[in-house]
């Protein structure tokens, strides 16, 4: 079956570091891959996506892309903030199999001033 | 425009008793979903309406947890009798239609199983 596995937490970082979360996935068919954030008492919120091979999604200084040849969709972001203290989530959507969406289990980000 | 509304956020209930959830997801959004997210893991799609039909509910315990949207607009989830393994935050999602949609959040409720 489809699986996310992501790097383990929590991550702690100065501000301005570079960031990179793992993620790798399984999928039987070709996926749409996902990055979702959680903040501090806020709903899982939509990050990022890429919906094919090679695709690239930003926002906010985020990206990841889609690496179909390594099962991979890596965030990265070149300086952080305080500000992106929050969870984040690896996910991915199988449209032909019912719409499955699976999620790695998280990553707390923590960064210090 | 108005997001996913959840309630209670929080719940406190004993295990053998009933308890059960509401959604309310945005306006014209014909797809819903509910979602297990026990304290350090990623969520779990428990079941998937397209408007008032089940698309999928195969990861639902179907012994215990039951969940309707019978108007296709809000929807329920019950759980009766609660196991102390039933202690998560369930989420309601929701997106305009099945496929390539985004899915919107709720805040979720937490459920607390003593």
């Amino acid at each position: 079956g489809n699986s996310v596995t992501q790097m383990e937490g929590p991550v702690t970082l100065s501000e301005e570091a570079f960031l990179t979360i793992n993620c790798t996935y399984t999928a039987t068919g070709y996926p749409s891959l996902f990055w979702y954030v959680q903040y501090p008492g806020e709903g899982l919120q939509l990050l990022l996506k890429a919906t094919k091979a090679d695709d690239k999604g930003s926002n906010k200084g985020f990206e990841a892309t889609y690496r179909k040849e390594t099962t991979s969709f890596h965030l990265e972001k070149g300086s952080v903030q305080v500000s992106d203290s929050a969870v984040y989530f690896c996910a991915l959507r199988d449209l032909y199999n019912n719409n499955d969406m699976r999620f790695g289990a998280g990553t707390r980000l923590t960064v210090k001033p | 425009e108005a997001g996913v509304a959840q309630s209670p956020r929080y719940k406190i209930i004993e295990k053998r008793q009933s308890v059960a959830f509401w959604c309310n997801p945005i306006s014209g959004h014909a797809t819903l979903y509910w979602y297990q997210q026990i304290l350090g893991q990623g969520p779990k799609l428990l079941i998937q309406f397209q408007n008032n039909g089940v698309v999928d509910d195969s990861q639902l315990p179907k012994d215990r947890f039951s969940a309707e949207r019978l108007k296709g607009v809000d929807s329920t989830l019950k759980i009766q009798p609660a196991k102390l393994e039933d202690s998560a935050v369930y989420l309601c999602a929701s997106s305009l239609n099945q496929g390539g949609y985004e899915q919107y959040f709720g805040p979720g409720t937490r459920l607390t199983v003593t």
